[in-house]
């Protein structure tokens, strides 16, 4: 199994660029969450999805951030434009579902993606 | 407002000891899970054990255990026969319905 796969894993940028981050989450799971985690503010929840669509965004700091799941294998969190606070490291994580009980399963980390806005 | 505290920034541990780290939490929900997370410098988040909360037994993962106090809401590590690769940062977590929190993390150094 090839785990949950971020990509890039470092990214560097100018102030007022758009950034892309992307995630693929482990197959046969159904649920995705996108985490932000700085040395200030810890490691935060920005958004979940459950089967494709979007059930929590209250975590998404500013309407300058937005995520999509466009189908069950990729997930795109995309900052527009960005900031310098926005540098972090961004966690995707999957998990097998929330559905019904399914709420209480694992979730399985990517490797992050390390982002520094200049 | 619903928290995870861990208390200890920092703790450190003679390898083949043994260590506890503290977590503490709270919520209003009945019915939540508990996990403590690793990450090493490699920042890869790691589960290492997991708690449903509606259980009384304490969960155990080879070297790793749990000292589980719902009333008390705390949910405590504890990692025999340290290894060196156990060095990291360990994170408490819990999830709920329409939540998921982690504490501060507590950084772990083994000695050899």
């Amino acid at each position: 199994d090839a785990g949950v796969i971020q990509s890039p894993r470092h990214e560097v940028t100018e102030m007022g660029q758009e950034v892309t981050l992307r995630c693929k989450p482990i197959s046969g799971h159904n649920s995705l969450f996108w985490y932000r985690q700085t040395m200030m503010r810890g490691l935060e929840l920005l958004i979940y999805f459950n089967n494709n669509v979007p059930i929590d965004d209250s975590g998404m700091p500013e309407d300058r951030f937005s995520a999509k799941m466009p189908n069950a294998s990729f997930s795109t969190l995309k900052i527009q434009p960005s900031e310098p606070r926005d540098s972090a490291v961004y966690f995707c994580a999957s998990s097998v579902g929330t559905s019904g009980r399914g709420w209480q399963e694992t979730q399985y980390f990517g490797p992050g993606t390390r982002l520094l806005v200049l | 407002a619903q928290t995870v505290t861990q208390s200890q920034p920092e703790m450190s541990v003679q390898e083949a000891e043994t260590v506890t780290l503290s977590c503490t939490y709270d919520t209003s929900e009945s019915d939540y899970y508990l996990f403590w997370y690793k990450q090493p410098p490699s920042r890869q988040m790691i589960l290492v054990i997991r708690q449903e909360a509606y259980k009384q037994q304490n969960a155990t993962e080879n070297r790793f255990s749990v000292n589980f106090q719902k009333a008390a809401k705390s949910f405590s590590l504890k990692i025999s026969d340290s290894q060196l690769g156990d060095a990291a940062m360990y994170f408490c977590a819990y999830r709920t319905l329409n939540d998921m929190r982690f504490g501060a993390g507590t950084r772990l150094t083994v000695k050899p």
